[in-house]
């Protein structure tokens, strides 16, 4: 089954730090969602984003939705120890909740 | 509170034994699916299902069966689990009506086969 291609795969940075991350793929989504996973847990919604452009934030967090309809970014900004953790992209095709297709994940490590 | 719960939290079982990892939601969700993580490989889907009676293999459905007889219970039954089946397990509800599609998991099942 194919998988979005999401990048960095991990990342260390300071705290403080802005970080970015982002998600492509080959083929066109409708829906476009945004995880974190903590250790032991299972992935928690952090952002949904519906139209091609959509620009939406969540606190420090800010997601967009490409103008292609084929990829995606999260940017976290001024990072705290607690944002660390595992952040997976995800996108949906059709109407519906059929089939969600997610990125390999971004692990992020944050220095104090 | 609204929640998915799955059980048990970890298993550990022998090749060829039959396991049944249990999935229950309190939303009143009509979609379920369940999810294996894997190191690299993100979250797979294992077998989703759009109402009751209502059931299709997602990307990774081998050696996996799934039952939905109830709206809030979803079961992932592994018939004769093998090693190469040793995962992290998801399971994952959302309602499949309007425009929000946003899944909500559960805490996970570590299942071990050796």
């Amino acid at each position: 089954g194919q998988q979005l291609n999401q990048s960095p795969q991990s990342m260390f940075i300071q705290e403080g730090e802005d970080v970015s991350m982002n998600c492509t793929s080959s083929s066109i989504f409708n829906t476009w969602l945004w995880y974190k996973q903590d250790p032991g847990e299972g992935p928690v919604l952090l952002i949904a984003l519906y139209k091609a452009g959509e620009l939406t934030s969540n606190g420090r967090l800010t997601a967009q939705f490409g103008i292609t309809r084929k990829d995606s970014f999260l940017n976290i900004s001024a990072s705290i120890p607690s944002d660390v953790g595992i952040y997976f992209c995800a996108g949906l095709r059709g109407q519906g909740a059929q089939k969600l297709v997610f990125g390999q994940g971004t692990r992020l490590t944050i220095n104090p | 509170e609204a929640q998915v719960t799955q059980n048990p939290r970890y298993l550990i079982t022998v090749t060829g034994k039959k396991l049944t990892v249990t999935c229950s939601q309190n939303m009143n969700h009509e979609y379920m699916s369940w999810y294996r993580q894997d190191p690299g490989l993100g979250l797979r889907q294992i077998y989703y299902s759009m109402n009751v009676e209502v059931t299709d293999k997602g990307d990774v459905p081998e050696g996996y069966k799934v039952s939905r007889k109830e709206k809030r219970n979803f079961p992932l039954i592994l018939e004769s689990p093998s090693p190469n089946q040793t995962s992290l397990y998801f399971c994952a509800s959302s309602s499949n009506r309007g425009l929000s599609y946003e899944q909500y998991f559960g805490p996970g099942t570590r299942l071990t086969v050796t």
